[in-house]
């Protein structure tokens, strides 16, 4: 069956240090990989993508995340975290068969980041 | 920046009732989805639209509920009768087309079955 697994149901970071959101796939084929972000009482809010090409993409707030095949991850990063990120984050993979726009998302992460 | 809308923010109803859950998508999109996030647990595809016909749905979307584009605006989810299990975020989304499009999310609606 097709997954996606964030291992992590929270992340805490001390401002200004750096941030890593683990996400783990399990899909056949080259699927789209997303991230997401969702505060209180809001809808998902689109961060980033990888389609294809370059392994690190560059998204909005300064998040980037990095695809790695072999490992089936896609990990989100950001260099250094602001308090204003604390937010629920989720990972999202849309399988590569024809006619499948789903999404397929794994269960969140929610990042504390602390001042 | 266009936003995916959706009505009501909040809706309680009693179980068995029926319930009509709102979204407008944003207005060029052609891919038209619901998905749902019950309390704690992660969010769930429920059915996809593309041309006026569902294109996939899920094993959740059984008979009881339904999804219509009465005019060129609104997407809708219809509950035939609801449950308690059914008391969940619903979220509308929309895409520009297929491949590598993202999809664009809506406020959610909170649907309280009592």
């Amino acid at each position: 069956a097709q997954s996606v697994a964030q291992p992590e149901d929270q992340v805490n970071v001390a401002e200004g240090n750096p941030l890593t959101v683990k996400c783990t796939y399990s899909v056949s084929g080259n699927p789209y990989l997303f991230w997401y972000v969702q505060y209180p009482n809001r809808g998902l809010q689109f961060l980033l993508k990888y389609i294809t090409g370059d392994n690190l993409v560059k998204g909005s707030y300064g998040f980037e995340a990095e695809f790695n095949k072999s490992q089936t991850s896609f990990h989100l990063k950001k260099p250094s975290a602001l308090v204003s990120d604390s937010a629920l984050y989720f990972c999202a993979v849309r399988p590569p068969a024809s006619g499948t726009y789903k999404y397929i998302f794994g269960t969140g992460t929610r990042l504390k980041v602390l001042a | 920046e266009p936003e995916v809308t959706q009505t009501p923010s909040h809706q309680v109803t009693q179980m068995g009732q029926e319930v009509i859950l709102r979204c407008v998508p944003i207005s060029n999109h052609l891919y038209f989805y619901w998905y749902r996030q019950i309390l704690g647990q992660k969010v769930e595809f429920l059915v996809s639209f593309y041309n006026n016909e569902i294109s996939e749905k899920s094993e959740i979307f059984d008979d009881q509920f339904s999804v219509e584009r009465p005019d060129g605006s609104n997407f809708t989810l219809k509950i035939r009768s609801t449950k308690l299990e059914d008391s969940a975020m619903y979220f509308c989304a929309s895409t520009l087309g297929a491949g590598g499009y993202e999809q664009y999310f809506g406020p959610g609606t909170r649907l309280t079955v009592t």
